[in-house]
């Protein structure tokens, strides 16, 4: 299968420290999403992005579509407690099947 | 929110009895998928349908089956289970157009004892 590979695995950092998360596929990508989850908690869409080059933020969050369509970015600025979770990157290689990374479990130290 | 539910949230059993889990949508979405997690694997498809009657194999589908008779309900169901089949599963859906994005359920956490 499609093999999507996350890193870090994860990171433990101080409150109002910037952070930042990579995705690569070993095949090329049409849709980069970026998802975060809460324990107990379905995933949460954060920023999808839809074309290589492309760099969305939301809020605080910027990720951004590789140019070799092959990976993708995520960055946190000036992190809060609230950041804490899992936060997944996701792609359809073709058609409209989804693969995910494993994730990145992000904590974030008052 | 997307207007997906999954029921039940919790269930546990025993093994060799079958077990179907719901997943109902409210916004008539045509793709619906069916994903299991487990720690170190992240989230893995198990099926997925295009629509009524049609649906396909992901890449963990051995050991299940689905049904999809209305658009708004994804049916998964363990014939008989196992203690592998212990995950907690999510149901998606693909809200599409030019931006196809993918929306999840809350989730059903599932134990086989």
């Amino acid at each position: 299968g499609q093999q999507l590979n996350q890193s870090p695995q994860s990171m433990f950092i101080q409150e109002g420290e910037d952070v930042s998360m990579n995705c690569t596929s070993s095949s090329i990508f049409n849709t980069w999403l970026w998802y975060k989850q809460d324990p107990g908690e379905g995933p949460v869409l954060l920023i999808a992005l839809y074309k290589a080059g492309e760099l969305t933020s939301n809020g605080r969050l910027t990720a951004q579509f590789g140019i070799t369509r092959k990976d993708s970015f995520l960055n946190i600025s000036a992190s809060i407690p609230s950041d804490v979770g899992i936060y997944f990157c996701a792609g359809p290689p073709g058609g409209n099947q989804f693969y995910f990374g494993t994730g990145t479990s992000l904590t974030v130290i008052p | 929110d997307a207007g997906i539910t999954q029921s039940p949230r919790h269930k546990v059993t025993e093994t060799g009895t079958p077990v179907t889990l719901r997943c109902h949508q409210t916004e008539n979405h045509r793709y619906m998928y069916w994903y299991r997690q487990d720690p170190g694997h992240g989230l893995r498809l198990i099926h997925y349908s295009y629509g009524v009657k049609d649906t396909d194999k992901g890449e963990v589908s051995d050991g299940y089956s689905v049904s999809r008779s209305k658009t708004e309900d994804f049916l998964l169901t363990l014939e008989s289970a196992t203690s592998s089949q212990t995950s907690v599963y999510f149901c998606a859906i693909l809200r599409g157009g030019n931006t196809d994005t993918q929306y999840f359920g809350p989730g059903t956490r599932l134990t086989v004892l």
